[in-house]
């Protein structure tokens, strides 16, 4: 069955550092997301991407985020200067369509990668 | 924007019990609501969904229902087994893409 990968597993990183973070969605789906996961609390919408464009971002998503398609399967997440509260785990997830009433929907989540931030 | 509450925040049941986790939403646009079941250390797993033009969904022993006019939701796992043991996440997803999840339950089935 087709799933959404992501590396690294782990990061470990020091303030102030840029990392990025990679994830390969599902071959047949266009839309793309990232989540975080600070450690114990609910998981958090950061971005949505289609079509090589953000398509609709949190307040989280600030300036120092930015997301790329650099070639037709991986989708990566940037952090340009990170900041010790950036630590979590951050999920990528795609889906063949867009709009919650569309069949195919459905959101498919990677296995995260924990970023820590020292 | 949307609000998603979900209770309780920890469950244990004995095996063999029923579950039932409860959410409830604050956006009357909201259409689609899937359920996640996350184990230790692993992304989120879709396990099922419902949306508004159902009220009630089957699937095994999962089964979940859903109250448009009441803005709420449930996730009822049957026969549960240790196997069950993970935090479950509601979420509801109305418009576009954005899925808002509710704090999760921890769900413990004890053999």
């Amino acid at each position: 069955e087709p799933e959404v990968t992501q590396t690294p597993s782990h990061q470990v990183t020091q303030m102030g550092q840029e990392v990025i973070l990679r994830c390969v969605p599902i071959s047949n789906h266009l839309y793309f997301y990232w989540y975080r996961q600070i450690l114990g609390q609910k998981v958090e919408f950061l971005v949505s991407f289609y079509n090589n464009e953000i398509s609709e971002k949190s307040e989280i998503f600030d300036d120092q985020f930015s997301v790329e398609r650099p070639d037709g399967s991986n989708f990566t997440l940037k952090i340009r200067s990170t900041k010790l509260e950036d630590s979590a785990m951050y999920f990528c997830a795609s889906s063949k369509t867009l709009l919650a009433g569309a069949q195919g929907n459905e959101q498919f989540f990677g296995p995260g990668t924990r970023l820590t931030v020292l | 924007g949307e609000n998603v509450e979900q209770h309780p925040s920890t469950l244990s049941v004995q095996e063999g019990d029923s579950a039932v986790i409860k959410c409830t939403y604050s956006d009357s646009a909201s259409n689609y609501f899937p359920w996640y079941k996350q184990e230790l250390g692993k992304g989120p797993q879709l396990i099922i969904d419902i949306r508004s033009n159902v009220g009630e969904k089957k699937d095994q022993r999962i089964a979940v229902t859903l109250n448009k006019t009441a803005k709420h939701f449930s996730l009822h796992i049957t026969e549960t087994q240790p196997e069950d043991s993970a935090v479950y996440f509601c979420a509801s997803l109305g418009g576009y893409q954005k899925v808002t999840f509710g704090i999760g339950t921890k769900l413990q089935v004890i053999p």
